[in-house]
């Protein structure tokens, strides 16, 4: 199995800063790595696909790079909004899997 | 679109348990449906696959022969049969819909806690 590591685990913001969120593979997954945001009680949210690409309705401030087997996402000015649960997850092979999640607090 | 997961509930070791998700905003039998799970203080991890015409069905080794998919596309429904349950099957199960364009899931139901205590 594919195992996604990211880091940090957790981390403080204000509403404003920029954000970086890494998310590395244990082999290669060429573009097969989405980005999700996740609200605890609430259903997770799509953010990226295939590495960089936006999903329809996601704010611009979103954005993500990376191929092979290291990924950021990247918030350029986090919103109130913004404060929640970031997973990566890869859909190179199967099984799927996901990296730990990366929780975003207000400082 | 919205799926809403049902079912899940407090049930003793070895007990079965049955989940659903009603799916609704978009053609059901079009789309490959997955069960995602994530125990309490862990990652996520996906349970369980079935193909949009419910022929093709694939498992985690952690599940496999004892948990069960399927769906009923007249009713926009995808299920989930839990048998010989486990403590550590004690989740939050979500059920989600597979977008063939984006390669991954497109939308997620908000989740059913199934917790399996003696």
């Amino acid at each position: 199995d594919i195992q996604l590591t990211q880091s940090p685990s957790s981390l403080s913001a204000s509403v404003g800063d920029r954000i970086t969120i890494t998310c590395r593979t244990s082999q290669s997954v060429a573009a097969s790595l989405n980005w999700f945001q996740y609200k605890p009680g609430k259903a997770p949210e799509l953010l990226i696909y295939t590495a960089s690409t936006l999903q329809d309705g996601v704010p611009t401030r979103f954005s993500g790079s990376g191929s092979g087997t290291e990924f950021t996402l990247t918030i350029t000015s986090v919103h109130p909004d913004d404060f929640a649960i970031y997973f990566c997850q890869q859909s190179h092979s199967t099984p799927l899997t996901f990296g730990g999640g990366t929780k975003v607090e207000i400082k | 679109v919205q799926l809403v997961e049902s079912g899940g509930a407090v049930v003793q070791p070895g007990r079965s348990l049955r989940l659903s998700c009603a799916a609704s905003g978009f053609t059901f039998n079009f789309h490959g449906m997955h069960w995602v799970r994530q125990a309490p203080g862990k990652g996520l991890e996906w349970v369980a696959a079935l193909s949009a015409d419910g022929t093709k069905g694939n498992y985690a080794d952690s599940v496999k022969g004892r948990l069960t998919i399927s769906r009923d596309n007249s009713q926009k429904k995808l299920h989930l049969e839990m048998n010989s349950l486990r403590p550590e099957d004690t989740a939050m199960y979500h059920c989600a819909k597979w977008s063939s364009m984006a390669g991954t899931f497109d939308y997620w139901g908000p989740g059913t806690l199934v917790t399996v205590s003696s």
